[in-house]
């Protein structure tokens, strides 16, 4: 099993739908949880991290986080084709040799007019 | 301007030559990272740097090297080039072991 889970995509959505990605993690003692979007032959950015069960909304982004189902995920509201782009989700984990972030191998998203 | 700066954007290189890539970053943060991109793979660690003078391996540090003897810099040296090291290399920074992480603009590497 991997440590990060993603459906590689492509996933579809008309525009002004709600996108909905979805990361699993095999790490119950995971602490924080981050969502990059990776424009093609770019680098990561950074969208939304969130630490505590629950959802965290920042604009059109939200993302939920559900520890005991070990499952996170990025809703984007009000999707736009300048949202296509792959989505990569990464967790930290606290090991005994220090954090440990590992990258999901991401989610490709096509907003289309 | 604040922020992390690769170096050189593009390279190609032939198997068994040394190639070093460059990463400076101007905000000070303690952590360093790098990373290479590969289809199927996704990002996968190399080396990180907790601050200057302490290095330690990550995922796939297998024929690489780095050092960091100041904050700011923190190089990748291929020491003999293979085709499988044919990727994109990002390096990141971070304020601290477990926060957001902020990527350089990524050194596509070919090696032929």
């Amino acid at each position: 099993q991997k440590e990060v889970e993603q459906n590689s995509g492509p996933l579809s959505v008309p525009e002004g739908a709600i996108a909905s990605l979805n990361c699993t993690y095999s790490d119950r003692g995971s602490q924080s949880f981050f969502w990059y979007r990776q424009y093609s032959g770019k680098s990561p950015e950074l969208i939304m991290f969130i630490y505590s069960n629950g959802d965290k909304e920042d604009g059109r982004f939200t993302a939920q986080l559900n520890k005991a189902s070990q499952y996170v995920s990025l809703l984007i509201r009000d999707s736009q084709p300048s949202d296509s782009a792959t989505y990569l989700c990464a967790v930290n984990t606290l090991t005994g040799g220090g954090n440990k972030l590992t990258f999901g191998t991401g989610t490709q998203l096509k907003v289309e007019l | 301007d604040a922020g992390i700066t690769q170096s050189p954007r593009y390279k190609i290189t032939e198997t068994g030559r040394q190639v070093t890539l460059m990463c400076h970053q101007t905000w000070s943060h303690s952590y360093m990272f790098w990373y290479r991109q590969d289809l199927g793979h996704g990002l996968r660690l190399i080396y990180y740097s907790a601050a200057a003078d302490i290095t330690d391996k990550g995922e796939v540090p297998d024929g690489y090297v780095v050092s960091r003897s100041k904050t700011e810099n923190f190089p990748l040296t291929l020491e003999s080039a293979t085709r499988s090291q044919t990727s994109v290399y990002f390096c990141a920074s971070s304020e601290q072991g477990a926060s957001p992480l902020h990527f350089g603009n990524g050194t596509r590497l070919t090696v032929t």
